[in-house]
């Protein structure tokens, strides 16, 4: 049973293009996250929902917009795709706020923009 | 401000050797310290954490961890690596607002 299941596992795809990043969790988490991770293997928070609600919107460009149907689901939506956008995106769940639980991540999702 | 510190970006270790891996936070209150270890084409998985109480934390793999306020440092130790043992290691500090501050990572590399 995967935990924390984001598709699709790779993504290639040209300058331009829109794309989307679906996020899972069936752990019964209240908070879900995006996180963004470059080729130096950097970290950076995108977003944070908790129960459906934005909690965390860091600087990224208004081109990245989440969208969480559910508590369970958070996906990404990227508009008018850019070769810096090529990087690994991260998933993750926690049961509530960071400081105080840990994070359960997907397996991440590879973009590549060309 | 707040920061994590991974000071090595890369270690090499004989496979068998003990590990150390360091970790300096600057976080103005008491911190909730993590551990996550990366393998390759996966996601991050949490090792071990510190919220309070007894200083040297235990985790899986054989991982364990020691916060010493004194010197701000969280380091991430093993008595003895295993090959499976290479992989990315992640120090981070939890702070308060849902946020994760994160340090640059630590590659470990192990010599057969």
């Amino acid at each position: 049973d995967t935990a924390v299941s984001q598709t699709p596992k790779y993504l290639v795809t040209q300058m331009g293009n829109d794309k989307s990043i679906k996020c899972e969790q069936n752990l019964g988490h209240d908070t879900m996250y995006w996180y963004k991770q470059d080729s130096k293997k950097f970290l950076k928070i995108m977003f944070s929902y908790n129960n459906k609600e934005l909690i965390i919107n860091e600087t990224v460009p208004n081109r990245f917009s989440p969208k969480s149907p559910d508590k369970a689901h958070l996906n990404l939506h990227i508009n008018s795709l850019e070769l810096g956008d090529s990087a690994v995106y991260f998933c993750a769940s926690s049961p509530q706020g960071i400081d105080n639980s840990p994070l359960h991540f997907g397996n991440g999702t590879r973009l590549t923009v060309t | 401000a707040q920061s994590v510190t991974q000071p090595d970006i890369h270690i090499t270790v004989s496979e068998g050797a003990s590990l150390e891996l360091r970790c300096n936070y600057s976080y103005g209150a008491t911190p909730y310290l993590f551990w996550y270890v990366q393998s390759p084409g996966q996601g991050l998985q949490l090792l071990l954490k510190y919220f309070s109480g007894d200083t040297l934390v235990q985790g899986i793999k054989g991982f364990e961890a020691e916060f010493k306020r004194s010197q701000s440092s969280f380091n991430l130790r093993k008595p003895s690596v295993h090959w499976s043992d290479a992989a990315e290691y992640f120090c981070a500090v939890g702070a308060v607002n849902y946020q994760l501050i994160w340090g640059a990572g630590t590659k470990l590399i192990i010599k057969p």
